[in-house]
């Protein structure tokens, strides 16, 4: 079955941690988003990739960072410098036809410890 | 102001009724609209996809996109226990950059 795995589904920081949360999709599709999940706000845009050791920083990109260096791997590192972790965090991903929808995996809920 | 709009609820009523979602948005260069269903602690589920104004219809799910107005809908006919969750609109012009609605959490009473 194709889809989009997200991992660990539950993840705990302590201060001063970097983290990090696993993307993995078997769709074939070239872009790949990372979203941030707080109630009542909706998704925001964190980073996304449309090729391989590409990418480009989303409306809330401070304290994160990501590599793609695999086309079906995409890993969003939550630092340290990140003040405000807690949410539920989506990844997502897409062709890269501007008539295409995204795809999300089931997401990682993080929480400071 | 944000760029997509959409009442959080929650929204209750009782099973079989007809249910009415509902976002604005300011942005004329949307030209794709999305609604994703979303359960709790699950990630957003794509239910209807529609370009440009017009209806789409999928069983129960009818979409409505009145671009003149900014102004698009879900409709849920004959809503069951089973529809309780957070409906998502989200929209996009050229390329890939989906700007979401808040989400309205809907609770459908058996």
């Amino acid at each position: 079955d194709g889809g989009i795995t997200q991992s660990p589904k539950y993840l705990f920081r302590k201060e001063g941690q970097n983290v990090t949360l696993s993307c993995e999709q078997n769709l074939n599709h070239d872009a790949m988003y990372w979203y941030r999940q707080d109630p009542g706000q909706g998704l925001r845009l964190i980073y996304y990739s449309q090729i391989v050791n590409d990418f480009q920083k989303g409306d809330i990109a401070e304290g994160y960072s990501v590599s793609r260096e695999k086309k079906e791997s995409f890993p969003l590192t939550v630092t340290s410098a990140q003040k405000n972790p807690t949410a539920f965090y989506l990844c997502a991903s897409s062709t890269l036809d501007s008539n295409q929808p995204q795809h999300f995996g089931d997401g990682t809920r993080l929480s400071i410890l | 102001q944000k760029e997509v709009e959409q009442d959080p609820g929650p929204l209750s009523v009782p099973e079989g009724a007809i249910v009415s979602l509902n976002c604005t948005y300011s942005n004329s260069a949307f030209q794709y609209f999305m609604w994703y269903r979303q359960y709790s602690r699950k990630g957003p589920e794509l239910l209807m996809y529609t370009y440009s104004s017009g209806n789409k219809e999928d069983g129960r799910f009818t979409a409505q996109v009145d671009k003149s107005s900014k102004y698009i809908s879900l409709f849920i006919r004959d809503s069951q226990p089973s529809d309780s969750a957070t409906y998502l609109c989200a929209m996009s012009g050229q390329g890939n950059k989906l700007v979401f609605g808040a989400g309205t959490i809907l609770r459908v009473k058996s």
